[in-house]
């Protein structure tokens, strides 16, 4: 298997452009998640999907985020417009929902908004 | 409301040194304890795990923790470090009344000294 992918791994960006993470997770896998790690604040839930339904966003930090998952193999992160804070490594990870707390995670996408 | 402490946010050790992590937790119900680590600009990879098993959990490469509910502790250890072993270590609770979602402690560094 290869795991959870994420693209791209870096994106060096200017402030107020759009910008799109990707995630692959686990083929199988029922539970996907959105984490946003940084120094401040280390490992934060963004948001988390079942069977690709959004269940909790209460984590994304403002309406300049978004998250899809249009089916079982594939979903978005977007920061539009996005801002210097938002400076981080997005993590992505999948799990099986009736073991939604044995997540395994993507090697991340480091962001860096200028 | 579940919270987990990593008492150091470095350790320092030297090759062939025991390897001692601490971690206390605080959950309203019987939690799962993860430890995950991060090698530098990898993903979250996890350890171990204690699901209310055995309280000594052995996990990869060599570590293992102990699950001590008296102390609300789950101290990671390994018997000799070893350099590949420098990486960043996360202790994790989750538990039933939060809906088994993760949350994850501040993150300890350990060095590993030739």
């Amino acid at each position: 298997d290869a795991g959870v992918i994420q693209s791209p791994r870096h994106e060096v960006t200017e402030m107020g452009q759009e910008v799109t993470l990707r995630c692959k997770p686990i083929s199988g896998h029922n539970s996907l998640f959105w984490y946003r790690q940084t120094m401040m604040r280390g490992l934060e839930l963004l948001i988390y999907f079942n069977n690709n339904v959004p269940i909790d966003d209460s984590g994304m930090p403002e309406d300049r985020f978004s998250a899809k998952m249009p089916n079982a193999s594939f979903s978005t992160l977007k920061i539009q417009p996005s801002e210097p804070r938002d400076s981080a490594v997005y993590f992505c990870a999948s799990s099986f929902r009736s073991n939604r707390e044995t997540q395994y995670f993507g090697p991340g996408t480091r962001l860096l908004v200028l | 409301a579940q919270s987990v402490t990593q008492l150091d946010s470095h350790v320092s050790v030297s090759e062939g040194t025991p390897v001692l992590l601490r971690c206390n937790y605080s959950s309203s119900y019987s939690p799962s304890l993860f430890w995950y680590v991060q090698h530098p600009n990898k993903g979250l990879q996890l350890l171990l795990k204690y699901t209310s098993a055995a309280t000594l959990v052995k996990g990869i490469n060599g570590f293992e923790a102990e699950f001590k509910k008296s102390e609300t502790s789950f101290h990671l250890t390994k018997p000799s470090a070893h350099m590949s072993d420098a990486a960043e270590y996360f202790c994790v609770v989750s538990d039933r009344n939060a809906g088994n979602m993760l949350t994850f402690g501040g993150g300890t560094r350990l060095m590993v000294k030739p």
